[in-house]
């Protein structure tokens, strides 16, 4: 069966300071990858999403970046974070028919 | 293009009573539609989903939805409210305008309180 892994689970990071957060898949390949953030109150803003190795589509411009170095990797990033950057931060992957949610990243910048 | 609007941010309802969370789509093509719960500090849980199959759609822990195509709405209900529902819920509709990137759309979501 498929499973999606994220981590950290929660992260306190100082404003300014760089940002990785990692999501990988297991049990499918080729999978369609994205990344959601939940801020505080707020319902879910797609962030990026991949159709492949590489292949990255910012949906919104942002102080944020995304790669897929692998099939089932996908990396969130940040050279420097701001407050606004604050949030619940989540991976999904997708089978053409709906998406599966990994457990997410609290991220708290000070 | 489509957009998804939950009516209603907060609903609460008493333990036993009728759950009915408010959805309502536009879409220019037959949508496919979606109901995703979150627990508090997890991801999201696919509840059910249409697919153009049979308008009432069964999903877990009770829930089902109606697709009413008159209406453009898919609500979701549940007949008796139990405490463990109590969660934020997502209705959410298939992004076509872009092929064969599984996008959804998402409406804001509508917390759901159960009050004992």
């Amino acid at each position: 069966s498929q499973t999606i892994h994220q981590w950290p689970a929660t992260l306190v990071q100082p404003v300014g300071s760089p940002l990785s957060l990692e999501c990988t898949v297991e049990g499918t390949s080729n999978p369609n990858l994205y990344w959601y953030r939940q801020a505080a109150g707020r319902g879910l803003q797609l962030l990026f999403y991949s159709v492949g190795i590489g292949q990255i589509s910012s949906e919104v411009p942002q102080n944020l970046s995304a790669s897929r170095p692998q099939d089932r990797q996908f990396i969130l990033s940040s050279k420097k974070l701001l407050l606004s950057d604050s949030g619940f931060y989540l991976c999904a992957w997708s089978d053409q028919r709906h998406q599966f949610f990994g457990p997410g990243t609290r991220l708290t910048v000070l | 293009a489509q957009s998804v609007t939950q009516l209603g941010s907060h609903v609460s309802v008493s333990e036993g009573a009728l759950v009915l969370l408010r959805c309502n789509y536009s879409s220019s093509v037959p949508p496919y539609l979606f109901w995703y719960v979150q627990y508090p500090n997890q991801g999201l849980q696919l509840l059910l989903k249409y697919t153009s199959a049979a308008t009432l759609v069964k999903g877990i822990n009770g829930f089902e939805a109606e697709f009413k195509k008159s209406e453009t709405s898919f609500h979701l209900t549940k007949p008796s409210a139990h405490m463990s529902d109590a969660a934020e819920y997502f209705c959410a509709v298939s992004d076509t305008s872009s092929s064969n990137t599984g996008k959804l759309i998402f409406g804001q979501g509508t917390t759901l309180q159960v009050k004992p």
